[in-house]
């Protein structure tokens, strides 16, 4: 089955500057990569997600990067803010069934 | 629009005892996925029930069941608690296998 590593596991950046978080995956098969933004005590939710088909793709701040062929991909945040402090996630699935995480990334943005 | 909702939001049980969670979907949702979260890790894929059939199980016993309702509401149940049960419980409604959109989530402690 799919097996997903994220790194690192934590990170601490000042205000203004930008944050990168990895993750690779094993299972080629694997077309949907989302990433996920989970604040203390709260839901997990979707921040921003590519398919196998693209290579990158971008949301004001935030981008995502996809390299298939090495079976890995990228968050950047860029300007943080301390708002962006929380705990990221990166996943991989074939078709949304059986989406596979990876442990996270806990983000602390100093202001 | 009501988003997924989830109860009991705590519980406390102690080891042998079962264990019933429950999800509302968010309107319009069919799909629903359950997740395991321990603390500090990324959640774990438990089971996905589509159109009221399982669809796809995780790495997880069969004391792990669920069921999912013509309204596309669903239920974790887990028998036999073990001190491992631990963990945030997570249900996650889509529609067919789009956009996973997560509950707040069901607190388990097993003592």
């Amino acid at each position: 089955g799919e097996n997903v590593e994220q790194h690192p596991s934590t990170l601490s950046v000042q205000e203004g500057d930008s944050a990168v978080i990895k993750c690779t995956y094993s299972d080629s098969a694997s077309n949907y990569f989302p990433w996920y933004k989970q604040e203390l005590g709260k839901r997990p939710q979707l921040i921003i997600d590519i398919r196998s088909n693209v290579g990158e793709k971008k949301d004001q701040r935030i981008a995502v990067t996809l390299n298939k062929t090495a079976k890995h991909f990228s968050l950047h945040i860029t300007e943080t803010q301390p708002e962006d402090s929380a705990v990221y996630f990166c996943a991989a699935t074939d078709n949304n069934n059986d989406m596979r995480f990876g442990a996270g990334t806990r983000l602390t943005v100093k202001p | 629009e009501t988003g997924v909702t989830q109860s009991p939001t705590h519980l406390i049980k102690t080891r042998g005892q079962q264990v019933t969670l429950r999800c509302s979907s968010q309107s319009g949702h069919n799909t629903v996925s359950w997740y395991q979260q321990a603390l500090g890790q990324g959640p774990q894929f438990i089971f996905q029930y589509y159109r009221e059939e399982e669809n796809g199980r995780g790495n997880f016993p069969p004391r792990f069941s669920g069921l999912q309702f013509p309204n596309y509401s669903s239920e974790l149940n887990v028998n036999a608690l073990e001190l491992d049960d631990s963990a945030l419980y997570l249900c996650a409604s889509s529609l067919d296998y789009g956009e996973l959109f997560f509950g707040e989530g069901s607190r388990l402690t097993v003592l």
